[in-house]
């Protein structure tokens, strides 16, 4: 059971070029969201899925397109990346009364 | 929209109690939760509370909710230097699906 995972851990890009950040879970859940991370900010929600086939704005979501490609797999898409998107990049998952959500390891992401 | 707010920084020496405080600002959240983060992995649920307790205590970790001021708060006894990371606060976010927001994060340095 290996919870949630992302690929790539790392990433160099220049401004402009294309990217797609991985991310999926294998503990069934319904919901997942994409956060980045940055410095004195916290974490903000770029986009959302509340299952199969559903994806919603958050609060950050210009510059992003997700793709919700089956229960397990939500990508994130940078389709010309700009220094602003400099950031650490997590996903997470939840489920359950409670709400817990659980994360993956992160994606460091670093436009030139 | 919900806020919520918390200190950067906050530094003990090992063996202290650790007190991080949080306020919020939906009065009608039914949990309300803290994160950790260890350096360069992703969050971890590290407790939580429900919105009709005052307190809750777990080995070393004891969870105060003030509702009426809108503040928790987060006291660690006998501070390890293992418990140096970053604390979250979280709440739900409205339009539910599970979202929450967090708060900017304390950093716990523990001074051996």
């Amino acid at each position: 059971n290996a919870g949630v995972t992302q690929t790539p851990k790392f990433q160099v890009l220049k401004t402009g070029q294309s990217m797609t950040l991985q991310c999926a879970q294998d503990m069934n859940h319904n919901s997942m969201y994409w956060y980045r991370q940055d410095p004195g900010m916290g974490l903000r929600l770029i986009y959302y899925s509340a299952s199969e086939g559903t994806t919603d704005k958050g609060e950050v979501p210009n510059g992003y397109n997700v793709s919700r490609l089956n229960k397990r797999e939500f990508s994130l898409r940078l389709e010309s990346a700009a220094p602003s998107q400099t950031s650490v990049y997590f996903c997470a998952s939840s489920e359950g009364e409670v709400g817990t959500q659980y994360f993956g390891p992160g994606t460091r992401l670093l436009v030139l | 929209g919900e806020d919520v707010e918390q200190s950067l920084f906050l530094s003990v020496r090992e063996g202290d109690s650790s007190v991080i405080n949080c306020t919020y600002t939906d009065s009608s959240s039914t949990y309300l939760y803290w994160y950790k983060q260890e350096p360069g992995a992703g969050l971890q649920l590290l407790t939580y509370i429900f919105s009709n307790m005052d307190m809750k205590q777990d080995q070393r970790l004891t969870v105060l909710l003030n509702k009426k001021d809108k503040h928790l708060s987060l006291r660690i006894a006998d501070t390890q230097t293992g418990d140096s990371a970053i604390y979250f606060c979280a709440e739900p976010s409205s339009g539910g699906y599970q979202k929450v927001t967090f708060g900017t994060g304390t950093k716990l340095q523990v001074i051996p």
